[in-house]
């Protein structure tokens, strides 16, 4: 199993550019979360799904659109970027009712809007 | 609300000391406790996990945490610091709200291990 996959994992945009940021996984895991990293503040969760075709909003997700056709796919969307989304963004995936409530984590995409 | 403290941002502990990481919680419900570690420009990686059955949880790489609920504590130890432990450690709760699972990470805190 290749586990959570994250693609880009580096990318510089400017001001206004939109972009997608991909995640997968062949775990079929129910849950999926994409969360963004910055100094002093931990991971704080954008958007999460609970299944195909469901979406919701986590703690920050002013800027950003997810979508999830798939079990596999949850792909990030910034439509138009701003230097404040410049972080480290991680895509989570998770199977409910394991009794585990484990998350398994991609390895990150590095963002900078310039 | 649902909420994890970390207590200290950077810890910085001798090769060979012990190595305490302090995490308080609050919460309404019953919680899932974890840490998770990152190493320099890597994802997260699961170290143990509090899912109330033992309250003493042991992971990987000899660390080990206690859940106390008296003190909502959820400290991460271990006897001996190696230079690999070197890294950032989050501590995160998770509930239930509504039918679906909720989660919140602490800040982190850096963990330096000095040779």
């Amino acid at each position: 199993n290749a586990g959570v996959t994250q693609t880009p994992k580096f990318q510089v945009l400017k001001t206004g550019q939109s972009m997608t940021l991909q995640c997968a996984q062949d775990m079929n895991h129910e849950y999926m979360s994409w969360y963004r990293q910055d100094p002093g503040m931990g991971l704080r969760l954008i958007h999460y799904s609970v299944g195909a075709g469901i979406t919701d909003q986590g703690e920050v997700p002013n800027g950003y659109n997810v979508s999830r056709s798939t079990t596999e796919d949850f792909p990030l969307r910034l439509l138009s970027a701003a230097p404040s989304q410049t972080s480290v963004y991680f895509c989570a995936s998770r199977e409910p009712g394991t009794g585990s409530d484990e998350q398994y984590f991609g390895p990150g995409t590095r963002l900078t809007v310039t | 609300a649902q909420s994890v403290t970390q207590l200290d941002s950077h810890v910085s502990v001798s090769e060979g000391t012990p190595v305490l990481l302090r995490c308080n919680y609050s919460s309404s419900y019953s919680p899932s406790l974890f840490w998770y570690v990152q190493h320099p420009n890597k994802g997260l990686q699961l170290l143990l996990k509090y899912t109330s059955a033992a309250t003493l949880v042991k992971g990987i790489n000899v660390f080990e945490a206690e859940f106390k609920k008296s003190e909502t504590s959820f400290h991460l130890t271990k006897p001996s610091a190696h230079m690999s432990d070197a890294a950032e450690y989050f501590c995160v709760v998770t509930w239930r709200s509504g039918g679906y699972q909720k989660v919140t990470f602490g800040t982190g805190t850096k963990l330096q291990v000095i040779p």
